[in-house]
């Protein structure tokens, strides 16, 4: 089973600022089948990211992924109020999928 | 506009079997791959099985010999059985709908996911 290690565990910015969520894995992640969703409370995650650095539907282009075999980045440039929330990544390159612990990006 | 709404009992004793369902609306459910996923109180998200209408299905190893996943094509519903449950079974439950891209590949990523339910495995 591949573990997905995210850091920094608290992301603490100003809106207007860039965020840079990492991502580390056990083993090499497949075909970089890595994913980013966002969960803010009470909801359901929603996906941003997949295959490494491909946007999902609807996702703005100020939110960018990056990245490749076990170390992949998640970027938000000039941070809005409603990016403020806890984002995971996940690899699905094997036949069972993982999460990471989750980044919680919070106001400063 | 697809909606999926998870729905089940919050309170399950230990022992006993889990049981959800996933009701899916604005699609067929034969369009898609389907899984449940689930987070337990302050830890990560983890995938627990996925199926697709034809009976294709596929379970993760940790819970395999306790669950049961299945596909009511009439109902356009999803479900999950989850047998001799404990405290570690309590968590929020959520169905997802594997992305499916223009290239016409199905990926194990979600890019729909329900509201979630919660369960309570308690006596």
């Amino acid at each position: 089973e591949i573990v997905l290690t995210q850091s920094p565990g608290t992301l603490s910015l100003s809106p207007g600022e860039r965020a840079t969520l990492s991502c580390r894995a056990s083993q090499s992640v497949r075909n970089n089948y890595l994913a980013w969703y966002q969960q803010k409370p009470g909801q359901a995650p929603r996906l941003l990211i997949y295959g490494a650095s491909s946007r999902a539907t609807g996702i703005p282009d100020r939110v960018s992924g990056s990245g490749s075999g076990t170390d992949f980045t998640l970027t938000i440039s000039r941070l809005e109020p409603e990016d403020f929330a806890v984002y995971y990544c996940h690899q699905y390159g094997r036949s069972v999928s993982t999460f990471g612990q989750g980044t919680k990006l919070d106001i400063k | 506009q697809v909606q999926l709404q998870e729905s089940g009992p919050g309170l399950v004793r230990p022992s006993e079997t889990l049981s959800l369902t996933c009701t899916v609306s604005g699609d067929s459910i034969t369009t898609y791959y389907w899984s449940w996923i689930r987070q337990p109180p302050g830890k990560r998200l983890e995938w627990i099985a996925y199926a697709y209408y034809s009976g294709s299905s596929n379970y993760n190893p940790s819970l395999k010999s306790r669950v049961t996943i299945s596909i009511d094509t009439p109902k356009n519903q999803l479900s999950l059985r989850l047998s001799s449950v404990t405290a570690a079974d309590t968590a929020v439950y959520y169905c997802a709908r594997h992305l499916y891209d223009s290239s016409g590949y199905y990926y194990d990523a979600f890019d729909m996911w329900g509201q979630g339910t919660t369960v309570t495995v308690s006596s």
